[in-house]
C-alpha cells in the first residue's frame, strides 16, 4: 500500500543507548518531517526536510539528528537516549503543493527509554 | 512565538449529541488551518481551511475558519461511538509545510 512506512513500531532502550528510526514514503513527496507526541502536548516538530539534500531544525531538535538519504527516506537518530525522549514518534510527508499541505503520517514508533 | 490552543482538552458526550471543538491561533504568516482525527495510531486528515467564512463539510463533520478573530471550529453532529478520538488542529505558517499543532481535544462518545 502506498504511504509512509516507519520502523520499528515499538522499541525499549536503556539510557545512553543509540538507535535510528527509519521512515520511507513512496508518494514522491518533496517534504518529510519528524514529530514527537507526548500526552497533553499535541505533536511537536523535531526536524524536517523540505527537499532531498536539505534538513532543518524544528521546535525540539536537541538530542536528535536526521538524515535525508534520498527523496524516499528520512531517518531520525538518537545518539544517547534519555528518559525525556520517551514518546511516540511520527514521520510524515507532504507534497507541499500550492493548494494542499496535508500530511500523510506513518503509523508511529512508541519509544520507551528506561 | 506561534501558538495554537484547542479547547476543551477533553469531553464526554452521549451518542446522538452534537460536539463543537474550538481552535484559536496566534501565528505570523498564516496560510491555512488543518484538522486531523487521531484514533489509536496516526492522525488522519479531515479538513484544510484557508478562507474565512467558507464551511467545509464531510458527512456529519463540518468546519469553518474566522481569520479576523483567529479561530476555527469543528462540529460533529449526531455523534457515534466511532467518533471517539483525539481531534488535532494545526496551523500552516510557512512555505515549507511545517505544521504547528495544538494539544488536541479528546472526545469520548458513550453509547
Amino acid at each position: 500500500n502506498a504511504g509512509v512506512t516507519q520502523t520499528p513500531k515499538f522499541q525499549v532502550l536503556k539510557t545512553g543507548q543509540s538507535m535510528t528510526l527509519q521512515c520511507a514514503q513512496d508518494m514522491n513527496h518533496n517534504s518529510m518531517y519528524w514529530y514527537r507526541q507526548d500526552p497533553g502536548m499535541g505533536l511537536r516538530l523535531i526536524y524536517y526536510s523540505a527537499s532531498e539534500g536539505t534538513t532543518d531544525k524544528g521546535e525540539v531538535p536537541n538530542g536528535y539528528n536526521v538524515s535525508r538519504l534520498n527523496k524516499r527516506e528520512f531517518s531520525l537518530r538518537l545518539e544517547s537516549a534519555a528518559p525525556s525522549q520517551t514518546s511516540v514518534y511520527f514521520c510524515a510527508s507532504s507534497p507541499v503543493l500550492d493548494k494542499y499541505y496535508g500530511y500523510t503520517f506513518g503509523s508511529g514508533t512508541r519509544l520507551t527509554v528506561v | 512565538e506561534d501558538k495554537v490552543v484547542q479547547s476543551p482538552l477533553s469531553l464526554v458526550v452521549h451518542e446522538g449529541d452534537t460536539v463543537t471543538l474550538n481552535c484559536s491561533y496566534e501565528v505570523t504568516n498564516f496560510r491555512s488551518l488543518l484538522w486531523y482525527k487521531q484514533e489509536k495510531k496516526a492522525p488522519t486528515f479531515l479538513f484544510m481551511l484557508t478562507s474565512s467564512g467558507i464551511e467545509k463539510k464531510s458527512g456529519r463533520l463540518s468546519s469553518i475558519l474566522d481569520k479576523k478573530e483567529l479561530f476555527s471550529i469543528l462540529n460533529i453532529t449526531a455523534t457515534q461511538t466511532g467518533d471517539s478520538a483525539i481531534y488535532l488542529c494545526a496551523v500552516l505558517a510557512d512555505s515549507w509545510g511545517k505544521l504547528q499543532f495544538g494539544a488536541g481535544t479528546q472526545v469520548v462518545v458513550t453509547p
